[in-house]
Order: C-alpha cells, then structure tokens, then sequence
C-alpha cells in the first residue's frame, strides 16, 4: 500500500477562518512533509517531519501552523490566510534518506 | 543553495517520437535525483538515482545519471498521448529537503 492521503480535496476559506488540513499515511514512514504548489510552478517545501518532530521549516509564515499528533498523521492547521496562500496543498512522506517520496493527491486551497 | 534546472521547459511531439528530458543541478553533498511526472494532481514517482544506482529504466521510460558533469536525463521512447504530462526533477543533499525544477511541459499529439 503506497498510498498517502490527503483531506479534504477541496477547501474554501475566508482570511478571518480557521481551517486544517489532513494527511495520513499507513506506510510506516519516518518522514511526512508538506509542500505548496502554485499553478504552473513546481512544488515548494513548506515543513519536514522527521520521527514526529519538526526538522525543517522554510521559513513558513506563522499563518501556517504544522502538527505531528503520531507518525501516521500529519497536519496543517491554517489561520488569517492571504488570497495569495491559494494553492495545492501537497503531503508526502518516505521511508528513509534519501528516499523517494510518495506524495498525496493534495488538497486545494482557495482562500477568499 | 541547491539548485536544479531542467531544459527544455516545454516541448511538443507526435506520437511515436522519442524524447530526452535534461535536468542539471547544483546541490551540497549530493545524495539522490528523483523523476517525477505530474499530470493533474500529485507528482508520481518515476525513478531515483544515486551514486550506486546511476542507470533505471521501466519499459519505455530511462533515466541516467552523471555524477561528474552534475546532470540526468529522462529518455522515453515511442511516445503515447498518456505520456502528456509535466515531468519534474528533484535532488537531495544532505538534508531531508527535496529540491524541485521548474518542470518539462511535455505535450504529445496524436
């Protein structure tokens, strides 16, 4: 089973919500990241996990909030977003370094 | 800082042709390169190279890598329709960060 999943698909929020969004994975990888992507741009790295905790950060703005309750689930919790935060939201993990990652199918974010 | 660049950015073929996706990159410490291909949702992963593994190849699809000159190239033959799709690089250094390109538009006509 390679699969990573990603909730919800689709989200739309205002700048004043809170929102999260959902990664999960069943693999028994180490390492869960969270990239964004904009349209006709390659994926950008937002946050590594390594064995649950917090190894990179992009220098993320702090509207964007990572959470690693276990090594299976992955968060991104979101708070006063920009319409410039709109983007594919991309989870992936690996097994090892220097691994291949297996990413989900994302989740797409329009922020209003 | 890492850098990857793939050439050409875009490129449009018939079906039947074969093409070479170039990928060059800068990186400290040099761990992997990775093959992606993106159509409209997640990236899917195609190959790695390493340094003990420089060549791959799954049916009508290649890659080697040159650890001397600092590139790769993705090779498929006989193109289909379904081969339409971005095809991304990536490199690893010594981090667990995984450095994207800016990706090849591959377009193939019937």
């Amino acid at each position: 089973d390679t699969e990573v999943t990603q909730t919800p698909k689709h989200l739309v929020m205002g700048m004043t919500n809170k929102k999260s969004l959902k990664c999960e994975q069943h693999m028994g990888h180490r390492a869960m990241y969270w990239y964004k992507q904009k349209a006709k741009k390659p994926p950008e790295l937002m946050f590594v996990y390594s064995y649950e905790k917090l190894s990179i950060n992009e220098s993320v703005p702090s509207r964007f909030s990572p959470e690693c309750p276990n090594s299976s689930l992955l968060n991104l919790h979101l708070h006063a977003l920009q319409p410039e935060d709109s983007a594919l939201y991309l989870c992936a993990s690996s097994q090892g370094f220097p691994g291949e990652l297996f990413f989900g199918e994302g989740s797409r974010l329009t922020v209003l | 800082e890492d850098k990857v660049v793939q050439s050409p950015l875009s490129l449009v073929v018939h079906e039947g042709d074969t093409v070479t996706l170039n990928c060059s990159y800068e990186v400290t410490n040099f761990r992997s390169l990775l093959w992606y291909k993106q159509e409209k949702k997640a990236p899917t992963f195609l190959f790695m190279l390493t340094s003990s593994g420089i060549e791959k190849k799954s049916g009508r699809l290649s890659s080697i890598l040159d650890k001397k000159e600092l590139f790769s190239i993705l090779n498929i033959t006989a193109t289909q329709t379904g081969d339409s799709a971005v095809y991304l690089c990536a490199v690893r250094g010594g981090s667990e960060k995984l450095v994207f390109g800016k990706g090849t538009k591959l377009t193939v006509n019937p």
